[in-house]
């Protein structure tokens, strides 16, 4: 079946620098990937995602890309901000399922004075 | 806020007892998605409902049980509660069951003591 893996579990990095979190998804079929991120004590939320047949997305400080061939996509965040601070997971749908998701483990990312 | 809305936010019971988590989806909002996720841990997906019936499964147990009623609210139980179920769940909604954006709740956070 359909799996997802997310690297790195932990980023840290300088406000103000890039962070670029990836992706892996098995099928190849899966048409549709979203970006959550969860903030301490809160659901997670969607903060952008990408279908298929588009290989980049942006909005704001934040973008998306997807390289279908390779099975894999990436959150790229600039400029980074003490708010970015959080828990951010990938997923990817099931094909065939309605379009359920397979979530990725999580990359915490800790934004450094 | 999202929308969703989960009662209760914590909950402490003991072990070999039942529980029932109640979820109120944004309004209009077909779908119902539950996720337990375990300390550190991602999300897991439990179950989802659309529009009254149930729609998939995921790695629920036997133990647990969910349903929605006609005016859209879900109720998540969960039964002979062991140690290993102490968890948060989740809530969300969304329009269809489709690719389409989840709105989470905060969560109910479930320690069995």
């Amino acid at each position: 079946g359909e799996n997802v893996e997310q690297h790195p579990s932990t980023l840290s990095v300088q406000e103000g620098d890039s962070a670029v979190i990836k992706c892996t998804y098995s099928d190849s079929a899966s048409n549709y990937f979203p970006w959550y991120k969860q903030e301490l004590g809160k659901g997670p939320q969607l903060i952008i995602d990408i279908r298929s047949n588009v290989g980049e997305k942006k909005d704001q400080r934040i973008a998306v890309t997807l390289n279908k061939t390779a099975k894999h996509f990436s959150l790229h965040i600039t400029e980074t901000q003490p708010e970015d601070s959080a828990v951010y997971f990938c997923a990817a749908s099931i094909p065939g399922s309605n379009y359920q998701l397979i979530w990725g483990a999580g990359t915490k990312l800790i934004i450094k004075p | 806020d999202s929308g969703v809305t989960q009662t209760p936010k914590h909950l402490i019971t003991a072990t070999g007892q039942r529980v029932t988590l109640r979820c109120s989806p944004r309004s209009g909002d077909l779908s119902v998605y539950w996720y337990q996720q375990s300390l550190d841990q991602g999300l897991q997906f439990l179950i989802q409902y659309y529009n009254g019936e149930e729609r998939a499964k995921g790695n629920i147990l036997e133990r647990f049980s969910a349903q929605q009623f006609p005016d859209l609210h879900s109720e998540l139980n969960l039964s002979s509660l062991e140690l290993g179920d102490s968890a948060l769940y989740f809530c969300a909604s969304s329009v269809t069951g489709a690719n389409t954006e989840a709105f989470f709740g905060q969560g109910t956070r479930l320690t069995v003591v």
